[in-house]
């Protein structure tokens, strides 16, 4: 298994152009994510899915949009990129959704984004 | 809020040491939780987890303990390699959250000297 995977690994945009963050995982797992970690801030959540079809927001949600077409897939669209969004984003996903959330999640390997 | 944190931003040890890196959280409901290392570029790396319902977790070279009485969880890092650098995060899940979010702590850099 290739685990999560994420692409591009890193990206340049200009205030108010648009793009999409890649994520992809080959485990099955029913529940993804996505973080973002800044520095003296850690690791915050944007958006989560837990299956197809199915999506919701995190804690900092303003700015980005989600779909979960399918198991594998959940990417992560800037709609008019602001500097304010240069971070690192991480992909992470876990195998099943359940209430109690007792269960690890697994970590992409994070894409680098600069907007000037 | 919640909130997870670490003692120490950097933790400096020779190598062959053991390393003990800590954390402390304030949700009292917390029942599950994660130590990630992170190396640089890349992304959390799963180490190590406990339940709430443990007090002590071992796996290779790695302990996590659980004080829940204090609400404090520790890292032990036996005979710490140079290849052990890196940031430690621990993370609290499960606790009531709906959305399955993970809360981090803000990291300690572990420094391994030759």
């Amino acid at each position: 298994n290739a685990g999560v995977t994420q692409t591009p690994k890193f990206q340049v945009l200009k205030t108010g152009q648009s793009m999409t963050l890649q994520c992809a995982q080959d485990m099955n797992h029913e529940y993804m994510s996505w973080y973002r970690q800044d520095p003296g801030m850690g690791l915050r959540l944007i958006h989560y899915s837990v299956g197809a079809g199915i999506t919701d927001q995190g804690e900092v949600p303003n700015g980005y949009n989600v779909s979960r077409s399918t198991t594998e897939d959940f990417p992560l669209r800037l709609l008019s990129a602001a500097p304010s969004q240069t971070s690192v984003y991480f992909c992470a996903s876990r195998r099943t959704w359940t209430s109690s959330n007792q269960e690890t999640q697994y970590f992409g390997p994070g894409t680098r984004l600069l907007v000037l | 809020g919640e909130s997870v944190g670490l003692h120490l931003p950097t933790l400096s040890v020779q190598e062959g040491d053991n390393s003990i890196i800590n954390c402390a959280y304030s949700n009292s409901a917390s029942d599950y939780f994660i130590w990630y290392k992170q190396e640089s570029g890349k992304g959390p790396q799963f180490i190590i987890d406990i339940r709430s319902n443990m007090d002590k977790r071992q796996g290779q070279r790695v302990t996590v303990l659980l004080n829940k009485t204090v609400k404090h969880l520790s890292l032990q890092i036996a005979a710490t390699q140079p290849g052990d650098s890196a940031v430690y995060f621990c993370a609290e899940s499960g606790g009531g959250s709906n959305t399955g979010k993970l809360i981090f702590g803000q990291g300690t850099t572990l420094q391994v000297k030759p």
